[in-house]
């Protein structure tokens, strides 16, 4: 399997731009998750799906963020419209989720957003 | 509420050595993952190794080796024989498995580990 794969790699952008983080998670992964990592912050989670369901939400910062997932093998994240400080290393991540707990979550390589 | 607690910002090890990084963990699951991650310089998020709450053994990946008491709730990472590219960030997670947590994975604020010749 290819992993986590995530596109772009990186974005840079104009402030009040739209911008749209893509993710394809590994085939048979229930469910995925969208983090944004800062110096500032750490490892912040935006949301997660199971199932293509998003489960928790509470993470999004603002109405300006929105996530789907249409299908088990890809989700978005779009920003509209993006801010300075929105800059940051968004990161795509799945897992197996059981009846139990979840096995090891696979990260994608990141994408590197710059809102100037 | 789920907590990951990482103590130490950063820790120094001469190559060779072992090396603890320390992560405790609040919860009220009976059942839970703990999860240990390394990011190197270059950003990617590397997964080393698992501990189910209910696996009575310690978990082991190589070199990596995950020192689990329940009781105390910690699970630290034990690192044997440390080389120039353990050099990186390291976090702990934490998986619930119910209520608002179910699915979700809980990161600690990492530990930054340099390895020195």
């Amino acid at each position: 399997d290819a992993g986590v794969i995530q596109s772009p790699r990186h974005e840079v952008t104009e402030m009040g731009q739209e911008v749209t983080l893509r993710c394809k998670p590994i085939s048979g992964h229930n469910s995925l998750f969208w983090y944004r990592q800062t110096m500032m912050r750490g490892l912040e989670l935006l949301i997660y799906f199971n199932n293509n369901v998003p489960i928790d939400d509470s993470g999004m910062p603002e109405d300006r963020f929105s996530a789907k997932m249409p299908n088990a093998s890809f989700s978005t994240l779009k920003i509209q419209p993006s801010e300075p400080r929105d800059s940051a290393v968004y990161f795509c991540a799945s897992s197996l989720w059981t009846d139990r707990v979840n096995t090891e979550a696979f990260f994608g390589q990141g994408t590197r957003l710059t809102v100037v | 509420a789920q907590k990951i607690t990482q103590t130490q910002p950063g820790m120094f090890v001469q190559e060779k050595e072992a090396v603890t990084l320390d992560c405790t963990y609040d919860t009220s699951d009976q059942s839970y993952g703990l999860f240990w991650y390394k990011q190197p310089s270059s950003g990617e998020m590397i997964f080393l190794i698992y501990q189910g709450s209910y696996d009575e053994q310690n978990a082991t990946e190589g070199r990596y080796s995950l020192n689990f008491q329940k009781a105390r709730k910690s699970a630290n990472l034990v690192i044997s024989a440390s080389q120039l590219g353990d050099s990186a960030m390291y976090f702990c997670a934490m998986g619930g498995s119910r209520g608002s947590t179910l699915g979700r994975l809980y990161f600690g604020r990492g530990t930054q580990l340099t390895v020195w010749p």
